[in-house]
């Protein structure tokens, strides 16, 4: 049972629309993670939040926003999408610093054509 | 963060252990070592981490030499459904941001 949830599971949309991918966990996790992985390729942080209000870019550079104004949700918005944001966007949070116990979402498979 | 390096993949008959290598010969004393996988495209799934005791839960067990430049990721019954990739990652205790490098791609074979 998901204590971590994504919507929409798959999405495709047309090029210059506006999206937002939906992350929503139950855990009362202080920290939320976005990253983001090509089919076969590495996964890259792309956003993250330590809490309500924070938020910090990731090591791979997105043109995509953030926002946390509530513990439990963390939603992706890409203001225009573009064909290059074609990618499986996936959503973690955990309790702890350090890299014990991640919770994955199972992500969301953007399509932009 | 300590650099780590594994094998690109593995091929494991169903039944055997699977033990799975990760060196990391840069890594400093207040590194602990965390293993992940990821089935498929789903999102990546908790294993285990350890600073130097050898560790060992559900899943999976983790032995870290005793200079702590490398561990071992053992799955005990591997079955078809452990076929994943495996990382393997180097983090402070304290610091956040995972990191996933390109791991072991494990393939449990009948």
């Amino acid at each position: 049972e998901a204590d971590i949830y994504q919507t929409p599971r798959y999405l495709v949309i047309g090029t210059g629309k506006k999206i937002t991918l939906e992350c929503s966990q139950t855990m009362g996790h202080d920290k939320m993670y976005w990253y983001q992985q090509d089919p076969g390729m590495e996964l890259h942080l792309i956003h993250y939040s330590y809490g309500v209000n924070s938020t910090e870019k990731g090591d791979l550079s997105s043109e995509s926003t953030v926002s946390r104004i509530r513990t439990e949700h963390f939603p992706l918005t890409l203001e225009s999408a573009r064909p290059s944001h074609t990618s499986q966007y996936l959503c973690a949070s955990s309790e702890h610093r350090g890299g014990y116990g991640y919770t994955f979402g199972s992500g969301t498979r953007l399509t932009v054509v | 963060d300590a650099k780590t390096t594994q094998p690109p993949s593995m091929d494991c008959a169903e039944g055997r252990a699977a033990n799975l290598p990760c060196n990391h010969s840069t890594i400093s004393g207040n590194e602990y070592v965390y293993w992940y996988r990821q089935i498929h495209s789903q999102g990546p799934q908790y294993i285990i981490h350890g600073l130097k005791n050898n560790e060992t839960n559900e899943m999976a067990s983790l032995i870290i030499t005793e200079d702590r430049k490398s561990s071992t990721l053992i799955l005990p019954h591997a079955t078809l459904r452990d076929t994943a990739v495996y990382y393997c990652i180097v983090r402070v205790g304290t610091a956040s941001k995972l990191t996933f490098g390109t791991g072991t791609r494990l393939q449990v074979t009948l």
